[in-house]
């Protein structure tokens, strides 16, 4: 299965926006690209999730990179609500399931 | 209304002894499953179901068995507990079309457990 690689730990201030990267440089033609991201003692949430195209919901946009080996998670205001860790998650076709990477732990700085 | 509900959400126990933790979705999906996340919060699959039959068994002990009696329900009991099966588990449910997922997982709040 491929694999993704996050940073650890970012930091952003309130209301600035956010970019959380992640690596995937041995994606396959047919891997699904989603984020999750995780409360405290919450179960994951999904986020947003795209193949090619770059995408945009309520909750952020997902623009993701022409070779597809990178993908970047993007908050256009962030809020404290916010503060959570994020994951970067990979679904192949046939595999039945979600990969996960380690995640980077978003903290927001009033 | 709960989307995907477990049950108990925390379960302490002494080891060598046996538990189940259950799992229930109202959304309709076809394929469920069974996640464990470690204490350093990577979460990692254990099982899952697409309608009701397994497909993805990763190489988790013997003691841990999923039963899926319908496709809203997928339990997990667990033999003989031990010190490191301590983590929080996580059941989970998705709508598969044609064996890619193309939407996201909907997450239960978790289960943690706690071998003593």
């Amino acid at each position: 299965d491929a694999k993704t690689t996050q940073p650890n730990s970012m930091e952003s201030n309130e209301e600035e926006p956010v970019h959380l990267p992640c690596n995937h440089s041995t994606i396959s033609g047919t891997d699904y690209i989603h984020w999750y991201r995780q409360l405290p003692s919450q179960g994951p949430e999904y986020v947003i999730h795209g193949l090619t195209s770059n995408v945009n919901n309520r909750m952020a946009s997902l623009a993701i990179a022409e070779d597809r080996k990178s993908s970047t998670l993007i908050l256009h205001r962030a809020t404290l609500r916010d503060a959570a860790v994020y994951y970067c998650a990979l679904a192949g076709a046939g595999s039945y399931q979600l990969t996960f990477g380690k995640g980077t732990k978003l903290s927001v700085i009033p | 209304d709960t989307a995907v509900s477990q049950t108990p959400k925390y379960l302490v126990t002494q080891m060598g002894n046996d538990k189940s933790i259950k799992c229930e979705q109202n959304l309709g999906h076809d394929t469920m499953y069974w996640y464990k996340q470690d204490s350093k919060k990577f979460l990692k699959i254990m099982f899952s179901y697409n309608n009701k039959e397994l497909i993805i068994n990763e190489t988790v002990p013997n003691r841990f068995s999923p039963k899926s009696p319908d496709k809203a329900h997928l339990n997990l009991h667990i033999n003989s507990l031990e010190l490191g099966d301590s983590a929080v588990y996580f059941c989970a449910s998705s709508h598969l079309g044609g064996g890619i997922l193309a939407n996201g997982y909907t997450f239960g709040s978790g289960t943690r457990l706690t071998v003593v």
